[in-house]
């Protein structure tokens, strides 16, 4: 069983408000990601981290931001939410290994209405 | 582009039917191979993986996948599902070239007793 969290598990949340969604690891991975993930579509990769004060966009464009001030925490922020945002977000972490198996975390569902 | 198709978006089997899922990846290069598992209300969970040596893989559960370079297959079998194998499983390929982790869609099983 992996040791990856995420909170809150569901929020629900008018437009225009902040909000940060929390990703932490117990397992000491260097490697953090987010995915986006909407009902009956794939994943996709919006977020990834291999280290402290490294972030980088992925494939999928995204209004959020993210930092990496501590290897074990990968917050997830919105300035503004908007129903665009409304979807599933998963954080998930991996070693520095060739292998790269990742593990992901319970997920966050977040409705803004 | 890389992809990762998955054909099968709902499969309904009864309990001891046989199992397989496809997966087919367009991508020419070395890659690193995945199946996950998301049962109902829980998070992402590994089910089996492939880097290199022996392309059948075994899993957990009693999952299988073959992983067939020629035709940049890598299927999920089971020989006999029981109800507790319903769930959405996810065919994900990792390019050594990207270092990203690419899903298929997803394929949602159901397993009545």
């Amino acid at each position: 069983e992996a040791d990856i969290y995420q909170t809150p598990r569901y929020l629900v949340i008018g437009t225009g408000k902040k909000i940060t969604l929390e990703c932490s690891q117990t397992m000491g991975h260097d490697k953090m990601y987010w995915y986006q993930q909407d009902p009956g579509m794939e994943l996709h990769l919006i977020h990834y981290s291999y280290g402290v004060n490294s972030t980088e966009k992925g494939d999928l464009s995204s209004e959020s931001t993210v930092s990496r001030i501590r290897t074990e925490h990968f917050p997830l922020t919105l300035e503004s939410a908007r129903p665009s945002h409304t979807s599933q977000y998963l954080c998930a972490s991996s070693e520095e290994t060739s292998t790269d198996t990742q593990y992901f975390g319970p997920g966050t569902r977040l409705t803004v209405l | 582009a890389q992809s990762v198709s998955q054909h099968n978006h709902h499969v309904i089997l009864s309990e001891a039917a046989s199992l397989e899922l496809g997966c087919n990846y367009s991508y020419g290069g070395t890659v690193n191979l995945f199946w996950y598992v998301q049962y109902p209300g829980q998070h992402l969970q590994l089910l089996l993986k492939y880097f290199s040596g022996d392309p059948l893989v075994k899993g957990i559960k009693g999952f299988e996948a073959e992983f067939i370079k020629s035709k940049f297959s890598f299927n999920l079998r089971k020989p006999s599902v029981q109800w507790s194998d319903t769930a959405e499983y996810f065919c994900a390929v990792l390019s050594y070239n990207t270092d990203k982790l690419i899903f298929g869609t997803g394929t949602r099983l159901q397993v009545f007793p």
